[in-house]
């Protein structure tokens, strides 16, 4: 079983549409984090959320992390298709070692 | 400051044989932890060393093995290698010492193995 669940596994959208992919947990965690990953490459820190009910923007990427701290959420706003690429969540439950969740994997056509 | 960095970018080797990846993580870290990454099962944690100790370990079988040295630089050995074996193996470094945010991790870019 998964301990972080990610959903779509996969997205096709044009350029300059919106998006929302999901992480989602029976467990609690301290803090959640969110990676980009382009082919070839090593995933890429994007945010940290940390308090319940938090929201983060960078650029056109709105994180949010669920009240009770079991989910978290990325928007993309008028998407670019240098947005595509694998994106994960990751977190750590109990400052214990990092867990990730299998990633959902996004292509933006111009 | 430099990033971390990871030995060598590629690699082929034949069934049987054995293998050994190289990590130099960022400076001052002194976490540095392991994944495996395949297209079905993602990106699996292998092991985590801090201060030159195994301080957590995935499920994998035992032919999967690291160290960490004093200047916090890693190795990990996968010995009898096996087609199952080809993947992306991911070194990332933190700082490790606990609390939020010295969980986050920075990547290197991977060593791509291919088992034939």
């Amino acid at each position: 079983t998964q301990l972080l669940e990610q959903s779509p596994q996969f997205l096709s959208i044009q350029e300059g549409e919106n998006l929302t992919v999901y992480c989602n947990s029976s467990s609690v965690f301290s803090s959640l984090q969110w990676y980009r990953q382009e082919p070839g490459e090593g995933p890429v820190l994007l945010v940290t959320v940390v308090t319940g009910g938090e929201v983060k923007k960078l650029k056109r990427l709105t994180f949010q992390f669920g009240d009770a701290r079991k989910d978290s959420s990325l928007h993309i706003t008028a998407a670019q298709p240098g947005d595509t690429g694998l994106y994960l969540c990751a977190g750590a439950p109990g400052y214990s070692t990092l867990t990730f969740g299998k990633g959902t994997m996004l292509l933006v056509s111009p | 400051k430099a990033g971390v960095t990871q030995t060598p970018r590629y690699l082929i080797k034949t069934r049987g044989q054995q293998v050994t990846l190289s990590c130099s993580p960022i400076s001052g870290h002194r976490s540095v932890s392991w994944y495996q990454q395949t297209p079905g099962q993602g990106l699996q944690f292998l092991f985590e060393y801090f201060s030159e100790t195994q301080r957590n370990k995935g499920n994998f079988p035992g032919r999967f093995s690291g160290r960490q040295f004093s200047n916090s630089r890693s190795e990990m050995n996968v010995s009898t290698l096996e087609l199952g074996d080809s993947a992306l193996y991911l070194c990332a470094s933190s700082l490790g010492t606990g609390g939020t945010l010295n969980t986050e991790a920075f990547f290197g870019q991977g060593t791509r193995l291919t088992v034939v």
